[in-house]
């Protein structure tokens, strides 16, 4: 069975500074894809940015942008120019290559923005 | 374009009842997911739907139970409630044969006492 840990309950960055949430992962799969969900106060799950395993090069969402070690089983999360709005708890997420697999979570890590 | 619409928001069960929560797909969606997630955790995932068949189910007892209608709405139902079902309910579509665009709706805020 694939797990997926989030060894990072609580982080906290100042406003325009750069965070990075830690992410590690088992699997003995080779086809799968990684991702970064935010879930605000609202509780809508809200994806950021995902991740083939297949590819070699990190995926960037504007100020969103991955570390992505393979054979480390990490897959970071790094927030530049961090704003407000980037408050809230982050998952990472597992998914099985293949039609209607299922998303396995992390416990998450709730980032607050100081001003 | 309405995104997955969940009904109720909130709700409040005694232990020992029966619930049903209800979930629209995001339109174009054929395939529905329900998670569960207790409060400081991450979802865990229940069952998953397509084509009116449950395809998939988590580590969940029987009394766990869903359904998916024609127009690809779903329901979770759950008997025999228990305090620890005390959880947000999320309920996430997508197009079966894709490997991304799931979307979430914002979850049922179930209270069991």
């Amino acid at each position: 069975a694939q797990t997926v840990t989030q060894s990072q309950p609580e982080m906290s960055v100042q406003e325009a500074e750069t965070v990075t949430l830690s992410c590690t992962y088992d699997t003995s799969e080779s086809d799968y894809y990684l991702f970064w969900y935010k879930q605000p106060p609202s509780r809508q799950m809200i994806l950021v940015i995902r991740q083939e395993a297949y590819k070699q090069q990190n995926a960037t969402e504007n100020r969103f942008s991955v570390n992505f070690q393979k054979a480390a089983k990490s897959f970071s999360l790094k927030i530049s120019d961090s704003q407000l709005g980037d408050a809230a708890m982050y998952f990472c997420a597992y998914r099985n290559g293949g039609a209607n697999s299922k998303l396995t979570f992390g416990k998450g890590i709730t980032l607050s923005v100081r001003p | 374009d309405a995104g997955v619409t969940q009904s109720p928001t909130h709700l409040i069960k005694t232990r020992g009842q029966q619930v049903t929560l209800r979930c629209s797909p995001k339109s174009g969606h054929d395939t529905v997911s329900w998670y569960q997630q207790a409060l400081g955790q991450g979802p865990q995932f229940i069952f998953q739907y397509y084509e009116e068949e449950e395809r998939q189910r988590g580590n969940f007892p029987d009394r766990f139970s869903g359904h998916q209608f024609p127009n690809y709405s779903s329901e979770l139902n759950v008997n025999a409630l228990l305090l620890g079902d005390s959880a947000l309910y999320l309920c996430a579509s997508s197009f079966f044969q894709q490997i991304y665009g799931y979307t979430f709706g914002s979850g049922t805020r179930l209270t069991v006492v």
